[in-house]
């Protein structure tokens, strides 16, 4: 059975700084990978996704996120934080099926 | 386009009854998936419908059913409520039938169950 870790479950950051969330994910074959954020009293958006080729992928709003095969890894990436970015983040994996897994969530609170 | 509709927002409903929660796909979209988020189990997949036929289901009891109609659109029953189903039920919709493809979401039926 596939599962997804995300070990970062708050996160505070001030304006500017930089920002790394942590994504594990356990499944035995090919996997495709997302990013998913969820702003307050909004519904679940994608932020970037992988499905193949270049492992360093660009989302929207400056996002972007490294697979690493070896490390079963998928981070999610910002070079500086803005308030807006206020939110709940999900790392989701899925195989062969459409089924979506995801992890229990990162929510990050950006200081202004 | 127009994104993933879901009705009704809000419900509320008491111990024992039954509900039925509707999605409507983005246009062109055949396939439906239907999630429930809770704080304390985070999302977990309860169905997936491609062309009028179940794929894939979760782990949940059978009082969670689902259909989808000839226009994609998608029904989900919850019957003999319990307490622990209030949550955040979830509709998200894709293109084509294969796994490496995009899931939107709608956003989302919050049954409370007294």
């Amino acid at each position: 059975a596939q599962s997804v870790s995300q070990h970062n479950h708050h996160v505070i950051l001030s304006e500017a700084a930089s920002l790394e969330l942590g994504c594990n994910y356990s499944y035995g074959g090919t996997v495709n990978l997302f990013w998913y954020v969820q702003y307050p009293g909004q519904h679940l958006q994608l932020l970037l996704k992988y499905f193949s080729g270049d492992p360093l992928v660009k989302g929207i709003k400056g996002f972007e996120a490294e697979f690493i095969k070896s490390k079963f890894s998928f981070n999610l990436r910002k070079p500086s934080v803005q308030w807006s970015d206020t939110a709940e983040y999900f790392c989701a994996v899925s195989g062969s099926a459409r089924q979506l897994t995801f992890g229990s969530g990162t929510q990050l609170t950006v200081l202004p | 386009k127009a994104g993933v509709t879901q009705t009704p927002r809000y419900l509320i409903k008491t111990r024992g009854q039954q509900v039925t929660l509707s999605c409507s796909p983005i246009s062109g979209h055949r396939s439906v998936s239907w999630y429930q988020q809770t704080p304390g189990q985070g999302l977990q997949f309860l169905f997936e419908y491609f062309s009028e036929t179940q794929r894939n289901k979760g782990n949940f009891p059978g009082r969670f059913s689902g259909r989808q109609f000839s226009n994609s659109r998608s029904e989900m029953n919850v019957s003999t409520l319990e307490l622990g189903d209030s949550a955040l039920y979830l509709c998200a919709s894709s293109a084509v039938a294969g796994g490496a493809d995009t899931q939107y979401f709608g956003p989302g039926t919050r049954l409370t169950v007294l």
